[in-house]
């Protein structure tokens, strides 16, 4: 059981580049969640999914989509990286609205 | 966005002292809880808080759920170096258009042994 994982660890990127974060869980969980982390700003959510085939923007959801074509996956995307986009990026999935949120390790990304 | 102003912003004390942290906001939320983060890694769930006036502990950490449901504190009793770490506040918001969730700065606690 490894909770949730994701990946790359860390990514550098240029101005313009596109990436696809993944996020996987294995705890079943319908909800899941992408936040950013920045200094001084806290955690800031991105966008999150209640389940399979569904999406909803959160706070800071511009620059960013997200699919969630199966249960346990999450994938964030950005399109046209910019220098803005430079931050923590942390996913977590909760079994329930309200219930304990269960965090990813993190992805680091710079853009250049 | 919401504004979860969290005070204070960083904490040094010494081993065994008891440490006090609260986030306000002038939204109204429907649950509020309580994160700590160790460097490098994701925050973990510490409490959670769901309705207006609750007080729950967890060993030595205690929160409550204020009573106008603008605010929330944390207690931690007698601390140890293991403490040390950001320590964020969450709220989350019902809304028609979705649930919102909202993190707090955070609070750096520093236990000097």
């Amino acid at each position: 059981n490894a909770g949730v994982t994701q990946t790359p660890k860390f990514r550098v990127l240029k101005t313009g580049q596109s990436m696809t974060l993944l996020c996987a869980q294995d705890m079943n969980h319908e909800y899941m969640y992408w936040y950013r982390q920045d200094p001084g700003m806290g955690l800031r959510l991105i966008h999150y999914s209640v389940g399979e085939g569904t999406t909803a923007k959160g706070e800071v959801p511009d620059g960013y989509n997200v699919s969630r074509l199966k249960k346990q996956n999450f994938l964030l995307g950005l399109e046209s990286a910019a220098p803005s986009q430079t931050s923590v990026y942390f996913c977590a999935s909760s079994l329930n609205l309200g219930e304990t949120q269960y965090f990813g390790p993190g992805t680091r990304l710079l853009v250049l | 966005g919401q504004q979860l102003n969290q005070s204070p912003q960083s904490m040094f004390i010494q081993e065994g002292e008891d440490v006090s942290m609260n986030c306000t906001s002038s939204s109204i939320f429907n649950t509020w809880l309580w994160y700590k983060q160790d460097p490098g890694e994701g925050p973990v769930l510490l409490i959670a808080l769901y309705k207006a006036g609750e007080l729950t502990s967890n060993g030595r950490l205690t929160a409550q759920f204020g009573i106008t449901r603008k605010d929330s504190f944390l207690n931690i009793s007698a601390s140890i170096p293991s403490d040390v770490g950001i320590y964020f506040c969450a709220g989350q918001l019902f809304r028609d258009t979705g649930n919102q969730f909202y993190f707090g700065t955070g609070t750096s606690l520093t236990v000097i042994p």
